[in-house]
């Protein structure tokens, strides 16, 4: 079992309409987690950090935590074609540490 | 803030020569970190470091790979007889960190490597 999984996609939603994106993960103590778009051949980009359980907004984004079932996810609310992407989630297994990746969710918004 | 900067941008290399690739961090971040992507997958953590010291070593890393930051600063990786096998995107990210709470990592554009 990977410790981080996604669903490779692509996910293809219609512009303007909501993406979510999930993420699992197998270490119960991990304390840090992050999704990071990247676009090809570019280097991964920091969206949005979550470390308590609950919903947390920045913009159009929004992410999600529940420890207990060991899943985070990541909403995009009025997708736009300039978020089709790649969305990496990452978990750090303790604060202050390095960052374990899962594969990555192909995202395409079309217009 | 200059973000995370690395160079050589692209390298490609014949089998069996070494390569060196530097990175400089956010300016005053105490944190560095090496990863390795493949097409497909997701960066593979290999070192970090913690002003000068090396902190930790991924378990998969082949002793062929190196790592240093002499001075706290700015980082190298090198890689000797290099295979086919280590072709790859070679991405470094930095962070300010001091303990006791939440670390945010910020990636430079990474080194990309082909070996023929």
């Amino acid at each position: 079992q990977k410790e981080v999984e996604q669903n490779s996609g692509p996910l293809s939603v219609p512009e303007g309409a909501i993406a979510s994106l999930n993420c699992t993960y197998s270490d119960r103590g991990s304390q840090s987690f992050f999704w990071y778009r990247q676009y090809s051949g570019k280097s991964p980009e920091l969206i949005m950090s979550i470390y308590s359980n609950g919903d947390k907004e920045d913009g159009r984004f929004t992410a999600q935590l529940n420890k207990a079932s060991q899943y985070v996810s990541l909403l995009i609310r009025d997708s736009q074609p300039s978020d089709s992407a790649t969305y990496l989630c990452a978990v750090s297994m303790e604060y202050g540490n390095k960052l374990v990746f899962g594969a990555g969710t192909i995202l395409r918004v079309k217009s | 803030d200059t973000g995370v900067s690395q160079n050589p941008r692209h390298k490609i290399t014949k089998r069996g020569q070494n390569v060196t690739f530097r990175c400089d961090p956010i300016s005053e971040h105490n944190r560095l970190y090496w990863y390795r992507q493949t097409l497909g997958q997701g960066p593979e953590f290999l070192t970090y470091f913690q002003n000068e010291a090396q902190l930790e070593k991924s378990r998969l890393l082949s002793d062929r790979f190196s790592a240093e930051r002499p001075k706290g600063s700015f980082s190298t990786l090198e890689i000797q007889r290099t295979e086919q096998g280590d072709s790859a995107m070679y991405l470094c990210a930095s962070s300010s960190y001091w303990g006791g709470g939440q670390e945010t990592q910020y990636f430079g554009p990474g080194t990309r490597l082909l070996v023929l």
